[in-house]
């Protein structure tokens, strides 16, 4: 069974600080697949970013960041400079790999959310 | 290029009665999914189709069932509603290749509220 924990139910942090949401993972497929996705009060998912479970560098894209490490099944998103804009929920998922030849569903695997206020 | 479009933004229905939802993904995306977000938990899988077929099947009871169209669309239909169907129910769209998992991209949800 896929399983992803978020601990942090709730993050507050002032504009222009930095902010790390943790995410750790458990799965049994040797490949699989990592997501951030984030859910504005408007409710649509946005998707964030992709990761394999054979790449393990870490990505920047503008203020975004993310580590993944395979050792401690964790993949972690890092907002630098935050800004009132970044204020949502945000989401970790997961999607097994073991289906992809098979044509077997790739359902993702949510963690229960963080809520992140920036506050001005 | 238009998102994947859900239809209605909002319904209420009372118990015992069906309900059904439905979605377009985006133009070239083959495979579709539900997912049901009960309010402040993540979205659970329900369902997952590609090219027609039923792919994939979360822990719901049968009293949900969906479908897919030649044109790739989707219902989600929820028979015998309860008041736990209450939830925002969201669809999404991926391109479906055999080596990788696409993205799934999601649209605005439905919003079902079970009076």
């Amino acid at each position: 069974a896929q399983k992803v924990t978020q601990a942090q139910t709730e993050i507050s942090v002032v504009e222009k600080e930095d902010v790390t949401l943790d995410c750790v993972y458990e799965t049994r497929d040797t490949t699989y697949y990592l997501f951030w996705y984030k859910q504005p009060p408007s409710g649509e998912l946005v998707f964030l970013i992709r990761r394999n479970s054979f790449d393990e560098q870490n990505e920047i894209s503008g203020r975004y960041s993310w580590n993944f490490q395979k050792s401690t099944s964790s993949f972690n998103f890092t907002i630098t400079a935050s800004q009132v804009v970044d204020s949502a929920v945000y989401f970790c998922a997961l999607s097994g790999g073991s289906g992809i030849s098979s044509g077997s569903a790739r359902q993702l695997t949510f963690g229960s959310g963080t809520q992140l206020t920036v506050l001005p | 290029d238009a998102g994947v479009t859900q239809s209605p933004t909002h319904l209420i229905k009372t118990r015992g009665q069906h309900v059904t939802l439905r979605c377009s993904p985006i133009s070239g995306h083959k495979s579709v999914s539900w997912y049901q977000q009960v309010l402040g938990q993540g979205p659970q899988f329900i369902f997952q189709y590609y090219e027609k077929e039923e792919r994939g099947r979360g822990n719901f009871p049968d009293r949900f069932s969906a479908r897919q169209f030649p044109n790739y669309s989707s219902e989600l239909n929820v028979n015998a509603l309860l008041l736990g169907d209450s939830a925002l129910y969201l669809c999404a769209s991926s391109f479906w290749t055999g080596r990788s998992n696409q993205p799934q991209h999601f649209g605005d949800g439905t919003r079902l509220s079970i009076l």
